[in-house]
């Protein structure tokens, strides 16, 4: 146990539906992050918040739409998917979010998303 | 570009052995090189953080090597068991400073 939750840890949903991915982390950390895991690829960053504050959005397509209401708390609405979305959505959190040295992430077990 | 590569054929060994994983990396210079452990299905787990004016690291039974001369970081499990079968994942800072870019990881195998 990591101290970081996802739910759900498993969605089916069409292209037409509407869904969100929660994450909630216990670690009293700064930084939280969203990624994708394909089959055959490395993990892939969509988003980064620091203190709440969206820092970073790496060229996610705006069907995919995170907020971060708190420093504890993370999700990713997700509306019109196509099936190449399909894969497994990691949550993760770090102490500092600051460039610290020592600035390790903590992941959740992950929502393993298929779009039909 | 930034790339990091680690070999995408899976490591299969034999208990009792040391298992070596590489990771290269190419228009980086890193403060820091992490790995991290996955098993199927969960999240990434950290092992263990080398940084740049460290030559070697070691946490029990695992050392992990850094050298930015030649933008490599080798990973040793030593005495491997069947329990260390996992994907292994070489993970290096972006631009940002603390978000992390990984590789696509090495599979190991360990058989008995």
């Amino acid at each position: 146990e990591t101290g970081v939750t996802q739910t759900p840890r498993h969605l089916v949903m069409g292209m037409t539906n509407k869904k969100s991915l929660k994450c909630e982390q216990h670690l009293g950390h700064n930084a939280m992050y969203w990624y994708k895991q394909s089959a055959k690829k490395p993990l892939e960053l969509m988003f980064v918040y620091n203190f709440k504050e969206q820092t970073e959005n790496n060229s996610v397509p705006s069907r995919f739409s995170p907020e971060c209401p708190n420093s504890s708390h993370l999700f990713l609405h997700l509306h019109t998917l196509q099936p190449e979305d399909s894969a497994l959505y990691l949550c993760a959190s770090s102490p500092s979010g600051s460039g610290g040295i020592t600035d390790t992430q903590y992941f959740g077990p992950g929502t393993r998303l298929t779009v039909l | 570009s930034q790339k990091i590569e680690q070999n995408s054929e899976a490591l299969n060994i034999q208990e009792g052995k040391t298992a070596t994983l590489t990771c290269n990396y190419t228009n980086y210079s890193p403060a820091y090189l992490q790995w991290y452990r996955q098993d199927p299905g969960r999240g990434p787990v950290f092992l263990l953080l080398i940084r740049e004016n460290e030559k070697e690291k070691r946490k029990e039974r695992l050392k992990v090597t850094f050298d930015t001369t030649l933008k490599q970081s080798l990973f040793h499990i030593t005495a491997s068991q069947p329990a260390d079968s996992a994907t292994y994942l070489c993970a290096l800072p972006g631009d940002s400073g603390y978000a992390l870019n990984f590789g696509k990881g090495t599979s190991l195998l360990v058989t008995p």
